[in-house]
């Protein structure tokens, strides 16, 4: 079955890096996304990766995937205390499948 | 204009009334969904609809309607719910060949 990890806590001082980090277990997954819940909101798409892919940057926003491993990373450069926030891995088997698989949820306080 | 707007924001209702929630967007998407999130959980996929239609329903009890009446809205009716329902409410929105999936900012539904 369908199943991603997560680490529930991390926590960074403002202008450090961030790296949040998901496993899934899915290997016909195609695409991976990375999604950020402020508290009491929903939820906002940052960014996501496709399984053909190792890296994609965007802005402060880098994402590594090791597809071997199953291993998805979220880094989050010069950390904002804006940044702090819920963020959700999640995976899908792609077109065609609307079931997206959330992980937990990694909770990022940024210490000023 | 990349928003999905639900209303109300917050309801509070009594185990004998019966609600609405409602979920509108103006993207042209005609996949929609209702995902419902308990404190400190990721979301949990209740219902999706692909042009119009109802083509997944995760096993969600009778006492949740959805109705999606055309292609920018969906509605999701509440009858007889139970104080475990109350959660957050998400709706979301995406293309029919894309899980890229926008949601919005949820109702928070307390039943008393």
């Amino acid at each position: 079955g369908e199943d991603v990890e997560q680490s529930l806590f991390l926590s960074v001082r403002e202008g450090d890096s961030s790296v949040i980090n998901c496993t899934y277990t899915d290997s016909s997954s195609t695409y991976l996304y990375w999604y950020k819940q402020e508290p009491g909101a929903g939820l906002q798409l940052l960014t996501y990766i496709f399984s053909n892919m190792d890296m994609k940057q965007d802005q402060r926003l880098t994402v590594l995937l090791n597809k071997k491993d199953k291993h998805l990373s979220l880094r989050i450069a010069d950390t904002q205390t804006g940044d702090s926030a819920i963020y959700f891995c999640a995976e899908t088997a792609g077109a065609g499948s609307y079931q997206l698989t959330f992980g937990k949820g990694t909770k990022l306080s940024v210490i000023p | 204009d990349t928003e999905v707007t639900q209303t109300p924001k917050h309801l509070v209702m009594g185990m004998t009334n019966k609600k609405s929630l409602k979920c509108e967007q103006h993207m042209g998407h005609r996949a929609m969904y209702w995902y419902k999130q308990k404190a400190k959980k990721p979301p949990e996929l209740m219902f999706v609809y692909s042009y119009e239609k109802l083509s997944i329903n995760e096993s969600v009890p009778s006492r949740f309607s959805p109705e999606c009446p055309n292609s920018s809205l969906l509605n999701l009716h509440l009858h007889a719910l139970q104080p475990e329902d109350s959660a957050l409410y998400l709706c979301a929105s995406s293309r029919q060949d894309s899980t890229e999936a926008f949601f919005g900012q949820g109702t928070r539904l307390t039943v008393v």
